[in-house]
């Protein structure tokens, strides 16, 4: 069955980096794009950006645009999604979900905690 | 950028009743490529609709998608104890930017 696990959960303090990653199993990976989406605590679901597993081509939000950069690893079935400059607000859980335009699969959220 | 407005942002509903839930999109969503997801506390969404009205694998029939352009719907026709829960609406027309909804909250009356 289709899989996607997350790494565990990291505490920052603003201005660092964080790196997520994010490992699938149970189908072919380079068939399918990854998305990643954040959630806030107690907020909604926000969509942070896309990239393909097949070539690497990424679309990002405009808001993460500069701070963002999503990768894949092909021989380990594994993306990787890094946030740089953190600041308060990107305390979320952050989780990756297979595209197939929509998401049927979703890994378990990495919880991220910025804070001085 | 498409903006997906859903309501109302609360349902007080019974265990038993129908529950009608609504997503507005700014722009026509092309092709109907639209989903819904639901979110329970401590979870990650689950995907229950996608192209507006096909149920995902696994999703039982009490929950339905309708609707086309700027419109849709997602109706629970009997809601069971499990559906309680908050529900966000997602176009994937404008690929790959992907919006969602503000997410719609159904609660127990």
């Amino acid at each position: 069955q289709v899989q996607l696990v997350q790494s565990g959960a990291e505490v920052k303090k603003p201005g660092a980096s964080v790196k997520v990653s994010c490992k699938a199993s149970g189908y072919t990976f380079t068939s399918y794009g990854i998305s990643w989406v954040r959630q806030a605590p107690g907020q909604g679901l926000e969509w942070m950006g896309w990239i393909s597993a097949y070539n690497g081509n990424t679309n990002y939000a405009q808001k993460l645009q500069g701070r963002v950069t999503m990768t894949t690893d092909t021989s380990t079935s594994t993306a990787y999604m890094e946030l740089r400059s953190l600041r308060s607000d990107d305390t979320a859980v952050y989780y990756c979900a297979r595209d197939g335009g929509s998401y049927s699969n979703w890994g378990q959220g990495t919880l991220v905690t910025v804070s001085s | 950028e498409i903006v997906l407005t859903q309501s109302p942002g609360t349902l007080s509903l019974s265990p038993g009743e129908r529950a009608t839930l609504s997503c507005r999109a700014s722009q026509s969503v092309s092709s109907s490529y639209l989903a819904w997801y639901q979110q329970k506390p401590g979870q990650a969404p689950r995907l229950l609709i996608y192209g507006a009205s096909s149920r995902a694998t696994g999703i039982p029939d009490r929950f339905s998608g309708s609707g086309s352009g700027t419109d849709f719907t997602l109706t629970i026709s009997r809601l069971e104890p499990e559906d309680f829960a908050v529900y966000y609406c997602q176009q994937y027309g404008s690929s790959p930017w992907k919006t969602f909804g503000q997410g719609t909250k159904v609660e127990i009356k």
